[in-house]
Parts: structure tokens; C-alpha cells; sequence
């Protein structure tokens, strides 16, 4: 059973700062890796998906970065702003199905 | 445009009944998916719909049941027999399964009385 890991549970920095959110997952047999954005009470914002072929993607000012043989994921966000400020889930996926992590909490003051 | 509706945003239980959570797309996906999430857990899979007519049980069908007539539309049922339904409800749908990119809705709240 894929377990998916996403550590800290929680995060604030300074606007400016860069953020990095990390996940791992321990079965590395994975189709592709999706992070998600989800705002308090609303539902999920795909940001990026990551096919087991690649080994990065980028948007903007998110970059994620996939490992899979050392089962991790990596989402990068530049110069981060108070409208960042949200939950980020990640998502891994295997056969039919998404196995989700419990989320990184970001506030970003002001 | 185009995306995925979720009815109602919140819906309130008595205990012992039956409900009904609504979910439509007109992204022409074929896949479709339900999930639930808990406060500080990740999303668990409720039921998945990879074409109509056919639909396969997920992590946690307990107590769930769903129907999928129509290819943009995959409606969920709590039933009675689900012992802590309060949860808040989310509506999935990918071109196809594999898994491909997920789309989601807005979510629907669920609270029982």
C-alpha cells in the first residue's frame, strides 16, 4: 500500500522567502506525481503533474522536482507572497488511483 | 466553461437518513471519482467511475453507494449504514483512468445532526 508523507505539517515565513514543501512516498512503482493547492473550505488546485519519466516541472514560480528511486518530491516556490497562502497537498499516483499526503499549511505574513 | 459543480456547497444529516451529494462535469472526461477528506488526513477514495454503467469500490466504500448513468454525472449516497459521515465530500474526474491528471470540485460539507 503507497503511503505518502508530507513533512512539515505546517510552515510560515516572511513574504520574500522562498518555500520548500517536501514529500515521499514508499512504493517507488509510481505512474506520476501531482501537487494540489487547496484554499480553507474550498476544493484542490491542480499546480503540477510530473510523469514518472521526468524529473521536474515548472510554472511560473513553482518548480517540483520528482526522485523516484529515493521516493521524494519536491515543491519549490519563489519569492513567496501572502496570496500563497493556502494548503499543498501531494498526490501519488499508481494503477487507477491517487494516494494523497495529509498537506504542508503555508502562511505567508506580510 | 467548463469544470466540475458539486451540490449542494453544505448539507446537514438527522441521523438514520439518506443522502444524496450531486456532481457534474462537462470536461468530457471519462473517469470519475469520489473522496473524503477529514480534518489533517489526505484525501481517502470513496468510489471511482472509469466509464457509464461501471464503477469499482476505493479505500473506504463502507456505507457509500453511487450510480453513474450518464458520462458527466456521478452522484454519491451516504447511507445510513455509514457510522461518522461528517466529512467534507470531494468530486473528481480524469480524461481517463491510469491515473491521469485530476480535476476537482468545489466540495461539498456534510455535518450530521
Amino acid at each position: 500500500k503507497q503511503e505518502v508523507t508530507q513533512i512539515p505539517a505546517a510552515l510560515s515565513v516572511p513574504e520574500g522567502e522562498n518555500l520548500v514543501l517536501n514529500c515521499s512516498f514508499t512504493d517507488s512503482a509510481i505512474y506520476n506525481l501531482q501537487w494540489f493547492r487547496q484554499d480553507p473550505g474550498k476544493g484542490l488546485t491542480s499546480l503540477l503533474l510530473i510523469q514518472s519519466s521526468q524529473r521536474e516541472q515548472t510554472s511560473g514560480r513553482l518548480n517540483a522536482s520528482l526522485d523516484k528511486s529515493s521516493g521524494r518530491s519536491t515543491l519549490y516556490i519563489a519569492a513567496s507572497q501572502p496570496g500563497d497562502s493556502a494548503t499543498y497537498l501531494c498526490a501519488v499516483g499508481n494503477d487507477y488511483k491517487l494516494s494523497f499526503g495529509a498537506g504542508t499549511t503555508v502562511t505567508v505574513r506580510a | 466553461d467548463g469544470g466540475i459543480t458539486q451540490s449542494p456547497k453544505y448539507l446537514f444529516r438527522k441521523e438514520g437518513q439518506n443522502v444524496t451529494l450531486s456532481c457534474e462535469q462537462n470536461l468530457n472526461h471519462d473517469a470519475m471519482y469520489w473522496y473524503r477528506q477529514d480534518p489533517g488526513q489526505g484525501l481517502r477514495l470513496i468510489y471511482y467511475s472509469q466509464i457509464v454503467n461501471d464503477f469499482q469500490k476505493g479505500d473506504i466504500a463502507e456505507g457509500y453507494s453511487v450510480s453513474r448513468e450518464k458520462k458527466e454525472s456521478f452522484p454519491l449516497t451516504v447511507t445510513s449504514a455509514q457510522k461518522n459521515p461528517t466529512a467534507f465530500y470531494l468530486c473528481a474526474s480524469s480524461i481517463q483512468t491510469g491515473p491521469g491528471e485530476q480535476f476537482f470540485g468545489p466540495g461539498t460539507r456534510l455535518t450530521v445532526l
